[in-house]
């Protein structure tokens, strides 16, 4: 069981919106602003989407955004393409140098 | 542009001794620390200990201490994650990322693809 909680798959049609949550606790996600986000084609090395809770990196699409909630963390990405079609996990620090990752979540795009 | 570039796919028996490696390019490690971290078979991500290239200052995850050596080349340039005496349960994709820190935190922003370790007898 990991860390972090997210739901293991979710879907949605190209064009729609979708959210998947990472659930923590208050010792990580709820202490600190530094929830990241990673798209994680298999095969393929992961790539940053978000930092700090709701940063987009350079180059990142911004129909990618993060939030944040207490102890929970939401990625959602709108206007869903088919090359959005990944692996999703979040990870958030967790003090003494120490980072804490969610299971993953697998989007199909219908 | 950055890339992490992390050695093949390892089939270990147990018991046998094994070091993967993650190289940066160019100066990509350069005032960075890069974690190590694992991915067992349908299994979420695990962050096992990081090391500064620079010095090897290094820390380790509690399930990772004396279980694993992270260590880096002279150079910098290169990582390593190593084991003695590996176990069947030690099976599974390891990731280098580089972390990123900052006055207020940090976080991984580059990845390696990942290096499939299976121990089998």
């Amino acid at each position: 069981q990991s860390a972090l909680t997210q739901p293991a798959s979710v879907s949605g049609s190209p064009g729609q919106s979708i959210t998947i949550s990472c659930t923590g606790t208050t010792s990580d996600i709820g202490s600190y602003n530094l929830v990241s986000w990673y798209q994680h084609h298999p095969g393929k090395a992961p790539q940053l989407i978000i930092h700090e809770d709701s940063e987009r990196p350079s180059g990142v699409s911004n129909r990618f955004s993060g939030s944040k909630s207490a102890n929970t963390s939401s990625l959602t990405i709108s206007g869903l393409q088919a090359e959005d079609e990944a692996v999703y996990f979040c990870c958030s620090y967790s003090g003494g140098y120490t980072w804490v990752f969610g299971g993953g979540t697998k989007l199909t795009v219908l | 542009e950055v890339q992490l570039v992390q050695s093949g796919t390892e089939v270990k028996q147990p018991g046998e001794s094994l070091k993967i490696s993650c190289q940066g390019s160019g100066d990509s490690f350069i005032a960075h620390w890069v974690g190590w971290v694992r991915q067992k078979p349908g299994r979420g991500l695990e962050w096992m200990g990081i090391i500064y290239p620079g010095d090897s200052e290094t820390r380790y995850g509690p399930s990772f201490e004396g279980q694993v050596t992270i260590s880096a080349d002279k150079s910098g340039s290169t990582t390593y994650l190593q084991w003695s005496s590996l176990k069947a349960s030690d099976t599974a994709i390891y990731y280098c990322a580089r972390l990123v820190s900052f006055t207020w935190g940090y976080y991984f922003d580059y990845w390696g693809r990942g290096t499939l370790v299976t121990v089998s007898s």
